[in-house]
């Protein structure tokens, strides 16, 4: 299994400011024939399902405020929130479709200084 | 556009197996270009991917829980359905219904509300 692992487990950050969560695959989750990489991230509040925010590590999904980025290649991943919102707050997964079976990181949950 | 609901009992008793279905509306199964999968979260805990199904039957198990799993998909009703053997405590969880466009590039996009089962006697 293609193991997947976040960084930090938490973290705290003022509104307005950046959140950086990072992610880390066991291997490389890039498909060289088309160049893409295939990891995801979510968004998860309480009580709700998981939301998809970022498709092909960099893709925005329709609807997702472009305050959300990400970015990285290969086996290391980046999601960025550029300026914290109260809705922000929620736990955010990494996960890996490039090969089977799919997989999540542990989770960041990220919370108001 | 496209929702999925699941439903089931929300208490099985150990041993016995648990099965869910998920409801498809404002879209087909069968129109090709997604599978369909199960994903579960135990209490407070990360997500668990369980399988998924194709519109025409072929299936993938996560290899923890293949000789447990089961899902088919009944076309015609437009949905599709999960069983797990021999539950136990450890099968305690919120479970989910995803379509899954794993082969688009597109990864899980749309998610079920979840439906949270109890293995307890």
């Amino acid at each position: 299994d293609i193991v997947m692992t976040q960084s930090p487990d938490s973290l705290a950050v003022s509104l307005g400011e950046r959140a950086t969560i990072n992610c880390r695959s066991s291997q490389s989750v890039l498909y060289s024939s088309n160049n893409k990489n295939y990891l995801a991230w979510y968004q998860q509040k309480p009580g709700q399902p998981p939301k998809l925010l970022i498709y092909w590590a960099s893709s925005r999904e329709s609807g997702v405020p472009d305050r959300f980025s990400g970015s990285g290649s290969g086996t290391d991943f980046t999601l960025t929130i550029s300026s914290l919102q109260a809705e922000d707050v929620a736990v955010y997964y990494c996960q890996q479709y490039y090969r089977g079976p799919w997989t999540f990181g542990q989770g960041t949950r990220v919370d108001f200084k | 556009q496209v929702q999925l609901q699941e439903s089931g009992p929300g208490l099985v008793k150990p041993s016995q197996t648990l099965s869910l279905t998920c409801n498809v509306s404002g879209g087909s199964i069968s129109s090709g270009g997604y599978y369909w999968s199960w994903i579960r979260q135990h209490p407070g805990k990360g997500l668990e991917w369980i399988g998924y199904i194709y519109h025409s039957g072929s299936t993938y198990y996560n290899p923890s829980l293949r000789s447990r799993v089961t899902m088919t998909v009944d076309t015609t009703e437009n949905q599709f359905s999960l069983k797990l053997t021999s539950a136990t405590a450890a099968d305690t969880a919120v479970y989910y219904c995803v379509r899954d466009g794993s082969a688009a590039g597109t990864a899980f996009d749309i998610w079920g509300q979840g439906t949270m089962v109890t293995v307890s006697s």
